[in-house]
């Protein structure tokens, strides 16, 4: 059992606004930052948003991240076809020790 | 931002030892924790430890607390991740990347595909 859960899967059309969640724990999402990725298949991972909801330099502001508790979220507005790629959230887990990744949502605009 | 070159594909059998480089340029090497990350055909990321150089401080995940060293050569900027008592289930991409101390994975290696086979 994951300890940060993501729905497999999301789907959407050119220019709706899609929103993937991201649930954790007291010990991760609920202390510590929240961080999103974006991986295209074959490529690595691309840091997409840091601390909950700052984008990197280079990232359009369609997207967006917010957290709540021990829930997180990420926004696409005005999807594009260029945006069907997986995504993932990641956070620390104090419990742990370690970094702890969601199991990734394959996003699809259809 | 640092970037991350990773050595070449590797093919092992099971049972042997795999050892996998990570060079950086730019920035501080000294100031990351170098991370690193697998991912199994088809499957999800799943962080395995991380090192901080400057202090030569390790903390690996428990599921490989047992089989994995990560070791870190400042002089070289190279991090390093052997992986030992090698599996099928071990074959897998596996990414390192770079964060500063109480941050995210920011940059990322290629990746490096490691093939476990008899």
């Amino acid at each position: 059992q994951s300890v940060v859960t993501q729905p497999p899967s999301a789907s959407g059309t050119p220019g709706q606004r899609v929103v993937i969640s991201c649930s954790g724990r007291s010990s991760n999402i609920g202390k510590n930052y929240v961080y999103w990725y974006q991986q295209f298949p074959g490529t690595a991972p691309k840091l997409l948003i840091q601390r909950d909801n700052q984008r990197p330099s280079g990232v359009p502001d369609r997207f967006s991240g917010s957290k709540s508790g021990t829930s997180a979220s990420l926004a696409i507005s005005g999807l594009r076809s260029e945006d069907e790629s997986d995504y993932y959230c990641a956070a620390w887990d104090d419990s742990l020790s370690g970094w702890v990744f969601g199991g990734g949502t394959k996003l699809t605009v259809l | 931002q640092v970037q991350l070159v990773q050595s070449g594909a590797e093919v092992k059998k099971p049972g042997s030892s795999v050892k996998v480089s990570c060079e950086a340029s730019g920035g501080t090497f000294s100031n990351y924790v170098i991370n690193w990350v697998r991912q199994a055909p088809g499957q999800g990321l799943e962080w395995m430890g991380g090192i901080i150089s400057l202090l030569g401080k390790t903390n690996y995940a428990q599921k490989f607390q047992d089989r994995v060293r990560l070791t870190a050569d400042e002089s070289t900027r190279t991090a390093y991740m052997e992986l030992s008592s090698l599996r099928f289930e071990d074959t897998a991409v596996y990414f390192c990347s770079s964060g500063y101390v109480g941050e995210g994975l920011d940059s990322w290696g290629q990746g490096t595909l490691v093939t476990v086979a008899s």
